[in-house]
């Protein structure tokens, strides 16, 4: 069964703290990406990466880094985590054309991280 | 105005009825995605569609590219059928996807 694992299903960190959520994905994926889940404002793409190395901003960047050293894991960073970053964070992956030749997206389970 | 409008927010249904989910989008698309999202947050996709019609098991979606509007329909809902429905759109080669707010559904025994 393909998938999509991220790390941690819960955190819990304190203002300030360097955090660290990991995504791995089996699927030799190209694509991998990383949202936050709000009330009220649905999914926020943060950033997403379509190769090893590559990257690009997604709407929300700012306050977050992301790593991709291995084409199977996706690493989000909040650089100095703040009380607004608590949230939902899911990770997604698919396929280079996915959209051509009908391939979805796979979902991690997520990972609600509270900064206090 | 927010460019995927799903209507309702919010729908609750006695088991066996019939649901409809709507979705409306004000861009041009090159995918639509229809995704479940149960209580613990994790997501799973139901349908993409670029045109017409998809059926899996009592699930089908639609698309009317003319009228920037999608259905997701649940034939003989279930409780187990409680869960977010989020749509969201594929702009062109762009691979970021726009999302819904998504619709809350409770389908009571």
């Amino acid at each position: 069964d393909v998938k999509v694992t991220q790390s941690s299903r819960y955190l819990v960190k304190r203002t300030g703290e360097k955090v660290f959520l990991e995504c791995v994905q089996d699927m030799d994926h190209e694509n991998m990406f990383w949202y936050r889940q709000d009330p009220g404002l649905g999914l926020r793409l943060i950033y997403f990466s379509y190769d090893v190395k590559m990257k690009e901003k997604g709407d929300i960047p700012e306050g977050y880094s992301v790593s991709r050293e291995k084409k199977e894991r996706f690493s989000l960073i909040l650089e100095s985590a703040s009380t607004n970053q608590t949230s939902m964070y899911l990770c997604a992956s698919n396929k280079m054309g996915a959209a051509q030749v009908g391939y979805g997206y796979t979902f991690g389970s997520g990972t609600r991280l509270t900064v206090v | 105005k927010n460019e995927v409008e799903q209507s309702p927010q919010n729908l609750t249904a006695q088991e066996g009825e019939f649901i409809t989910i709507n979705c409306s989008y004000s861009v041009g698309i090159s995918a639509l995605h229809w995704l479940q999202q149960h209580p613990g947050g994790g997501i799973v996709s139901l349908f993409m569609l670029s045109s017409g019609k998809k059926k899996h098991g009592r699930l089908i979606a639609t698309i009317n590219i003319q009228e920037k509007h999608s259905s997701l329909h649940i034939t003989a809902s279930h409780p187990r059928d409680s869960a977010v429905y989020i749509c969201a759109v594929l702009r062109g080669s762009n691979y970021k996807l726009t999302f819904g707010k998504g619709t809350l559904l409770t389908v009571n025994p």
